[in-house]
């Protein structure tokens, strides 16, 4: 069982449209992170969110995390062709760092 | 760039054999990361290093091992290598040694196949 289950696994969609997606898990943690990966290339973090209900904002990615830090989810508005990846959760839990499985963007143009 | 080199970029192996891959960290960091990614396992993290010494374990097989040198590159040695084993193998460093709003900066990977 992972300990961090992301959904969709696939999404695929137009330039423009707005998109949101899942980061879950059964367990309460102190931070969550996100990154993107693209082809070809290591992760690269985007944000880390530390307070339940937190958001924050980068350009048109809005990142939140749940009340009860055991969630968060990943928006983007008006999506690019630049915003393809891999976007994955990962947390920070008794001295390693867990990823979730990620969700494979693609943006058409 | 982010800075953490790693060598070589694609390895093509036999099962059986052993390689080493070679991870270069971003100046003035003294963590290091080992992670496999593989299609159906996803990121997973095998192995730290701070300082030279091992910090944390995770996933990490007993015919794989690591190392950090004292000028703080760190070595993945992979050994009696299966077809399972062909994955993408990333190293990232950080400048402290833990804690959750630890920012880990990754390498481009080294894409390990074992025919």
């Amino acid at each position: 069982t992972q300990l961090l289950e992301q959904s969709p696994q696939f999404l695929s969609i137009q330039e423009g449209e707005n998109l949101t997606v899942y980061c879950n898990s059964s367990s309460v943690f102190s931070s969550l992170q996100w990154y993107r990966q693209e082809p070809g290339e290591g992760p690269v973090l985007l944000v880390t969110v530390v307070t339940g209900g937190e958001v924050k904002k980068l350009k048109r990615l809005t990142f939140q995390f749940g009340d009860a830090r055991k969630d968060s989810s990943l928006h983007i508005t008006a999506a690019q062709p630049g915003d393809t990846g891999l976007y994955l959760c990962a947390v920070y839990n008794f001295n390693k760092f867990y990823f979730g499985s990620g969700t494979k963007l693609n943006v058409k143009p | 760039d982010s800075g953490v080199t790693q060598t070589p970029k694609h390895l093509i192996t036999a099962t059986g054999q052993r390689v080493t891959l070679r991870c270069s960290p971003r100046s003035g960091d003294l963590s290091v990361y080992w992670y496999q990614q593989s299609l159906d396992q996803g990121l997973q993290f095998l192995i730290q290093y701070y300082n030279g010494e091992e910090r944390a374990k995770g996933n990490i097989l007993e015919r794989f091992s690591a190392q950090q040198f004292p000028d703080l590159h760190s070595e993945l040695n992979l050994s009696s290598l299966e077809l399972g084993d062909s994955a993408l193998y990333f190293c990232a460093s950080s400048v402290v040694p833990s804690g959750s709003y630890n920012e880990q900066f990754f390498g481009p990977g080294t894409r390990l196949t074992v025919l």
